[in-house]
């Protein structure tokens, strides 16, 4: 079985400053990871994703995510937040072999200028 | 380059009619899904199907069927709807099963309300 918890229903950070957004995982294997972003009425778009290998992973619109496999983490970060950042994020899962992907029940982040 | 295109984009149904929610992608994915989204409950995944001719049930498939018609297009049918299927409905395609690191691609979705 595979898990995704984001403990954090909203985020409100100040245009400028640095955001984080918390995931953390359950699952018995070397886990797939992926940062989704959805804006109002459209679909998720794919943001980055953790496969091996470094443990900073870096994507679009400046984003990056940190994978701490001890703590079983995968946050979201970006260095300053833009008011255009505001938006719906998740986090999901895949365990390689499988196709089900299990998603969290997303972060609202809200940038505040 | 359309992607994932979903039809309709919105939908108001009564209690006990059916329906089938479109899906269609032109990227040459083997790998197709349907999910549903409800406030607070993130993504659940309904049917997905592997490639052309199989289809597996995900977490939350009772009070629907799927059909993977060829290999751009997967259909998901409500055959006798019910408030509780009141939702956003989203499909995905990705590419080959064996590649597991590929991400989804999402279509817009379809809002469902069952009255």
């Amino acid at each position: 079985a595979q898990s995704v918890a984001q403990p954090e229903d909203q985020v409100n950070v100040a245009e400028g400053n640095p955001l984080t957004v918390k995931c953390t995982y359950s699952v018995s294997g070397n886990p797939y990871l992926f940062w989704y972003v959805q804006y109002p009425n459209r679909g998720l778009q794919f943001l980055l994703k953790y496969i091996t290998g470094d443990n900073l992973v870096k994507g679009s619109y400046g984003f990056e995510a940190e994978f701490n496999k001890s703590q079983t983490s995968f946050h979201l970060k970006k260095p300053s937040a833009l008011v255009s950042d505001s938006a719906l994020y998740f986090c999901a899962v895949r365990l390689g072999g499988y196709q089900k992907v299990t998603f969290g029940t997303g972060t609202k982040l809200q940038v505040i200028p | 380059n359309a992607g994932v295109t979903q039809t309709p984009k919105f939908q108001v149904l009564k209690t006990g009619q059916s329906m089938t929610l479109q899906c269609a992608q032109d990227m040459n994915h083997n790998s197709m899904y349907w999910y549903r989204q409800d406030p607070g409950m993130g993504l659940r995944l309904i049917y997905y199907s592997a490639s052309e001719g199989t289809t597996d049930k995900g977490e939350v498939p009772n009070g629907y069927n799927v059909s993977r018609l060829n290999k751009r297009e997967f259909s998901l049918r409500l055959e006798s709807a019910a408030p509780s299927q009141t939702s956003v409905y989203f499909c995905a395609s990705s590419e080959a099963g064996g590649a597991d690191n590929q991400p989804q691609h999402f279509g817009d979705g379809t809002r469902l309300s069952i009255l």
